[in-house]
């Protein structure tokens, strides 16, 4: 039972780069979303998607572009890293709308020098 | 629109001790109101969840939490710290008749001393 994973679990980029973090989940969970982890700020979201094709900005999606081509895979990608950028990136799942529960990844640790 | 707070973002308290980290809600309409847990280098799993019926609910590893609704509070608390329940807590809030988004609080870091 995999479950959800992440990919790369750290990474360190310089500023101007793209950078794709990659989240799988094996559970056919409908519905996915992208988190940063920040200092004083906890768990902000940045993008979400509610199925294949159907992406949705959160609290803070500038700088970010994602893409859900199969239920199973939700790339996240900066553009353009920027040092603001550095922080660590969850990936999350549900099975549903009324579900009650997120499953969460592991976390990508991202720094942007 | 809905919002969490957490009172503290550290919480230190020595082994065998009370645990009580605090969480007040807003929301317009009852909410669904869940406990995660982070642990160092993991991501969040859930700890409790209160969604309708019994106020006092129970979740793992002994830890419990209470909705109040007229409080907007639904504080965890876990009556003996252990070593192993150093981590990070979060709690957050759903809409379940709207948003099916949670909107996390910002965490309270439990510190467990020997």
């Amino acid at each position: 039972d995999a479950g959800i994973t992440q990919s790369p679990r750290y990474k360190i980029t310089e500023t101007g780069r793209q950078v794709t973090l990659m989240c799988h989940q094996t559970w056919s969970h409908s519905y996915m979303f992208w988190y940063r982890q920040d200092l004083g700020h906890g768990l902000r979201l940045i993008y979400y998607s509610a199925a294949a094709d159907i992406t949705d900005k959160g609290e803070v999606p500038d700088g970010y572009v994602v893409s859900r081509s199969k239920t199973e895979n939700f790339p996240l990608t900066l553009e353009s890293a920027t040092r603001s950028q550095t922080s660590v990136y969850f990936c999350a799942s549900s099975r549903d709308r009324r579900s009650e529960k997120l499953f969460f990844g592991s976390g990508t640790q991202l720094s942007v020098l | 629109a809905q919002s969490v707070t957490q009172l503290g973002s550290h919480v230190s308290v020595s082994e065998g001790a009370l645990v009580l980290l605090r969480c007040n809600y807003s929301s317009s309409v009852p909410p669904y109101l869940f406990w995660y847990v982070q642990y160092p280098n993991q991501g969040l799993q859930l700890l409790l969840k209160y969604t309708t019926g019994a106020t006092l609910v129970k979740g793992i590893n002994g830890f419990e939490a209470e909705f109040k609704k007229s409080e907007t509070s639904f504080h965890l608390t876990k009556p003996s710290a252990h070593m192993s329940d150093a981590a990070e807590y979060f709690c957050a809030v759903t809409d379940p008749g709207g948003s099916y988004i949670p909107t996390f609080g910002r965490g309270t870091s439990l510190i467990v001393h020997p």
